[in-house]
């Protein structure tokens, strides 16, 4: 199985920059997906890294180290709407393909 | 129109009741999946189908059954309902090399 790491929770100012790190042991790595889920809703689709590095997306960055099984998901530009969980997710294709989600990270926004 | 679709959006029912919750979906994938969410442990995966005729178990299938009727549907059941099922349960729906898309969710509660 999979054993993936993410802080609980983090706190930020409006503005400034947050980075959620996250970390993961896979034996058939296949991708690592972030996804944003604001309270009670449903996750939505942020990025995706399968090669190691930087993957921009406009205010969000998602990085990649495969050798290290590390990844980042960089915020720029915080905005009130920002407030969410943010989940780390990796696809093993030693498992089917299916994706095993870390518990998440609560960024809390404040202005 | 939502690509993914959930019914009820809530449910409160008894202990020892049957309950059913439904996904359809107009994304035309083949593989759907049933999690549930819990504060503090992230998404679990129950079930999970990559086409009509195939059914497999996640890592939390005790207590759950499942039932493709279609490629576009779904469902989940509950065959004797108890509280520590009490969670937010989503379907979600990929193809074989992209992201997963989430539905709105089901909150349930046990009494």
């Amino acid at each position: 199985g999979q054993n993936i790491d993410q802080p609980t929770e983090m706190t930020a100012t409006e503005g400034a920059i947050v980075q959620i790190n996250c970390t993961y042991q896979t034996s058939g790595f296949n991708g690592l997906f972030w996804y944003q889920q604001h309270a009670g809703e449903a996750p939505t689709f942020l990025s995706y890294n399968v090669l190691d590095g930087l993957e921009e997306k406009g205010r969000f960055s998602s990085f990649l180290s495969r050798s290290k099984g590390y990844s980042y998901l960089l915020l720029k530009e915080l905005q009130m709407k920002d407030s969410a969980s943010y989940l780390c997710a990796v696809r093993d294709r030693s498992n089917d393909y299916k994706l095993s989600f870390g518990a998440g990270t609560t960024v809390t926004v404040r202005a | 129109d939502a690509d993914v679709t959930q019914t009820p959006r809530n449910r409160i029912t008894k202990t020892g009741k049957r309950i059913m919750l439904e996904c359809s979906q107009t994304k035309g994938h083949d593989r759907m999946y049933w999690y549930r969410q819990d504060p503090g442990l992230g998404l679990r995966l129950i079930y999970y189908s990559f086409d009509v005729k195939d059914i497999n178990k996640g890592e939390i299938s005790d207590g759950y059954s499942v039932s493709r009727q279609a490629q576009a549907k779904f469902s989940l059941s509950l065959e004797s309902a108890i509280p520590n099922q009490t969670a937010l349960y989503f379907c979600a729906t990929s193809d074989t090399h992209n992201e997963q898309f989430f539905g709105p969710g089901t909150r349930l509660t046990v009494l």
